[in-house]
């Protein structure tokens, strides 16, 4: 069974600090890698992807990819207490045709001020 | 907001009623997913459309789970005989073409009493 494996945390960093998140997957032909940040109560909302190997920056966000390794890892800069939600790594099996998304139990991450 | 609406928000049944929801994709695009999420957990995969074709459906959908998206537009989920086992968030997505990006639409919290 293809699995995503997540810390469900809770992950507490102070206001300003780097919040690490990470992620490892178990499908070895898994190709695309997304991180969706979740509010509680709200639905989940793309904040990135990544599809080959090594860092993905935007903003105060940076994805790194190890194929390898079979992990998918998500860095928070200057972390704000705005960033307190659910980090849920999703993986997708886009090398066959019915495409879907498999994703992690997620890691509470709370920022305090 | 992404564009992908569900209707209701929210849903209390008792045990043994039938309930439907409702999804509207974004407009162009033609692949329209079922999700399932129940706290503490990501969400689960339950079925997948393209266009008005279902071409994958979860193990997780029992028999009393049927949904449809007749001319490849909206879509429905319908539950028969509700258990308080399928008490749950149902989160619908969409995405176009080769666009890996998955949008959640705001979620179905169905609650079983």
């Amino acid at each position: 069974q293809k699995e995503v494996e997540q810390n469900s945390g809770p992950l507490s960093v102070p206001e300003g600090a780097i919040a690490s998140l990470n992620c490892t997957y178990s499908d070895r032909v898994s190709q695309s890698f997304f991180w969706y940040r979740q509010y509680s109560g709200k639905s989940p909302e793309l904040i990135m992807s990544i599809y080959s190997n090594g860092d993905k920056e935007d903003g105060r966000f940076t994805a790194q990819l190890n194929k390898a390794s079979q992990y998918v890892s998500l860095l928070i800069r200057d972390s704000q207490p705005s960033d307190s939600a659910t980090y849920l790594c999703a993986v997708s099996n886009s090398g066959g045709s019915n495409y879907k998304l498999t994703f992690g139990k997620g890691t509470l991450l709370t920022v305090n001020p | 907001d992404t564009g992908v609406s569900q209707d209701p928000r929210h849903k209390i049944t008792k045990r043994g009623q039938n309930v439907t929801f409702r999804c509207d994709p974004i407009s162009e695009h033609n692949r329209l997913y079922w999700y399932r999420q129940t706290l503490g957990q990501g969400p689960e995969f339950l079925t997948y459309f393209q266009n008005e074709a279902q071409l994958e459906k979860s193990r997780l959908l029992s028999d009393r789970f049927s949904a449809e998206r007749p001319k490849g537009s909206f879509s429905t989920l319908e539950i028969q005989r509700t258990e308080q086992g399928d008490s749950a968030m149902y989160l619908c997505a969409s995405r176009q073409g080769a666009n890996e990006k998955l949008f959640f639409g705001s979620g179905t919290q169905l609650s079983v009493l």
